[in-house]
């Protein structure tokens, strides 16, 4: 059973389409997370989301509107797409905060190849 | 701002090799500190973790204190394995942030 698992895996699109990403976690969780990482493995948090309201957007561009629909489920829509948002996608899940120690477990990743 | 330093990789190294990767960090507040790793291909894994000072977090023969006067995590192991080879990313969580703060990642390879 995959904890966090996000579609789709793989992604090639052309530049100036919308696509979402969907994540979905089964592990209860009350915060999601998604996460960008770029060509040079550098990971940086993009939103946070806890019991469906939205609590960190990193300086995100609003070409980038994430969904929740449940606590379970965080989707990444991307409007407009440009070169530079080829990347890998992450998204998380915790339980409670990280500063705690509470663990935050990742998706396998959602690879955006804009062409 | 938070931040997390790691030693630039890569780092080759041969089977059963000690392993040091340098972690230092910058917070506001106390932070709780993780390693976690990539395996290629793949998303990120826990490898372990510490919430207050002198604290040791373990799991798979790799290991990390967390060092309050030195704010540093590094993470060791005493003999590498082939199947070691991965990136690995040290990262804190502090002051009610609620996210993590990575460091660059460092990417380690194990020869035979």
């Amino acid at each position: 059973d995959t904890a966090v698992s996000q579609t789709p895996k793989y992604l090639v699109t052309q530049m100036g389409n919308d696509k979402s990403i969907k994540c979905e976690q089964n592990l209860g969780h009350d915060t999601m997370y998604w996460y960008k990482q770029d060509s040079k493995k550098f990971l940086k948090i993009m939103f946070s989301y806890n019991n469906k309201e939205l609590i960190i957007n990193e300086t995100v561009p609003n070409r980038f509107s994430p969904k929740s629909p449940d606590k379970a489920h965080l989707n990444l829509h991307i409007n407009s797409l440009e070169l530079g948002d080829s990347a890998v996608y992450f998204c998380a899940s915790s339980q409670g905060n990280p500063d705690s120690g509470n663990t935050i477990y990742f998706g396998e990743g959602s690879w955006l190849t804009v062409v | 701002g938070d931040s997390v330093t790691q030693m630039e990789g890569p780092v080759t190294l041969s089977e059963e090799a000690c392993l040091t990767i340098n972690c230092t960090y910058t917070a506001t507040g106390y932070p709780s500190l993780f390693w976690y790793v990539q395996y290629p291909g793949e998303g990120l894994q826990l490898l372990l973790k510490a919430t207050k000072a002198d604290d040791k977090g373990s799991n798979k023969g790799f290991e990390a204190t967390y060092r309050k006067e030195t704010t540093s995590f590094h993470l060791e192991k005493g003999s590498v394995q082939v199947s070691d080879s991965a990136v690995y990313f040290c990262a804190l969580s502090s002051g009610g942030g609620n996210k993590l703060t990575f460091g660059t990642g460092t990417q380690l390879k194990v020869e035979l």
